[in-house]
């Protein structure tokens, strides 16, 4: 049982809109910041959006990050097939004095 | 650019000690304001934080594996490392390696921007 709440699974058609939930409480996504990584099949995770919605050099800008209380979200927009991969989100928790993660979406390309 | 790389034994008996080295080349594991981190990754599932060690020596651990973890630093041979004791077959996974950085420097405002290409540990007999 993951700390932070995803569904573990999303799906769209190439060049439509999707969007993953990320769900916390007080001690971890509501007092700090959240990341977002993305690992494709085979591959380590690979790092998609830092501090709620800023995107690391290369992250193209269909890849966008919000925060609000105690629940983030990742969008991404005009998808493509290369987009298929596993999304973790993750925080601080203050209670755990620790990272935590989100349990993960598959992200499908239909 | 900051390159990260896991090496250590593949297979570990059930109750002995797993030990994972992480190199980094292409910077150095003493300078900046970094934490070096541990994840590991049971095949199927998701990612799991084990802990990390700050430039300083400072570490934080995972509450639910702090009493099985020592994460070090070896300045001279420019690597961190893990160790997990009395293992058994819940700790089969791939390993990661990551570095943790900041553009703030609150502890709690770093993200894993550079992760390391990952190894597989089983443990069994």
């Amino acid at each position: 049982q993951s700390v932070l709440t995803q569904p573990p699974s999303a799906s769209g058609t190439p060049g439509q809109r999707v969007t993953i939930s990320c769900s916390g409480s007080n001690s971890n996504i509501g007092s700090n910041t959240v990341n977002w990584y993305q690992q494709l099949p085979g591959t380590a995770p690979k790092l998609l959006i830092y501090n709620n919605n800023q995107r690391p050099s290369g992250v193209p800008d269909r890849f966008s990050g919000s925060k609000s209380g105690t629940s983030a979200s990742l969008a991404i927009s005009g998808l493509q097939s290369e987009d298929e991969a596993d999304y973790y989100c993750a925080a601080w928790d203050d209670s755990l004095n620790g990272v935590v993660f989100g349990g993960g979406t598959k992200l499908t390309v239909l | 650019q900051v390159q990260l790389q896991e090496s250590g034994p593949g297979l570990v008996k059930p109750s002995q000690t797993l030990s994972l080295t992480c190199t980094v080349s292409g910077g150095s594991v003493s300078r900046g304001s970094f934490f070096w981190s541990w994840i590991r990754q049971p095949a199927g599932k998701g990612l799991e934080w084990i802990g990390r060690i700050f430039t300083t020596g400072s570490t934080n651990y995972n509450p639910s594996l702090k009493r099985r973890v020592t994460i070090s630093v070896d300045t001279s041979k420019n690597h961190f490392s893990l160790k997990l004791t009395s293992v058994t077959a819940a700790d089969t996974a791939v390993y990661f390696c990551a570095r943790e950085s900041s553009s703030s420097l609150l502890y709690y405002q770093y993200y894993m921007d550079v992760w390391g290409k990952g190894t597989t540990v089983t443990v069994s007999s």
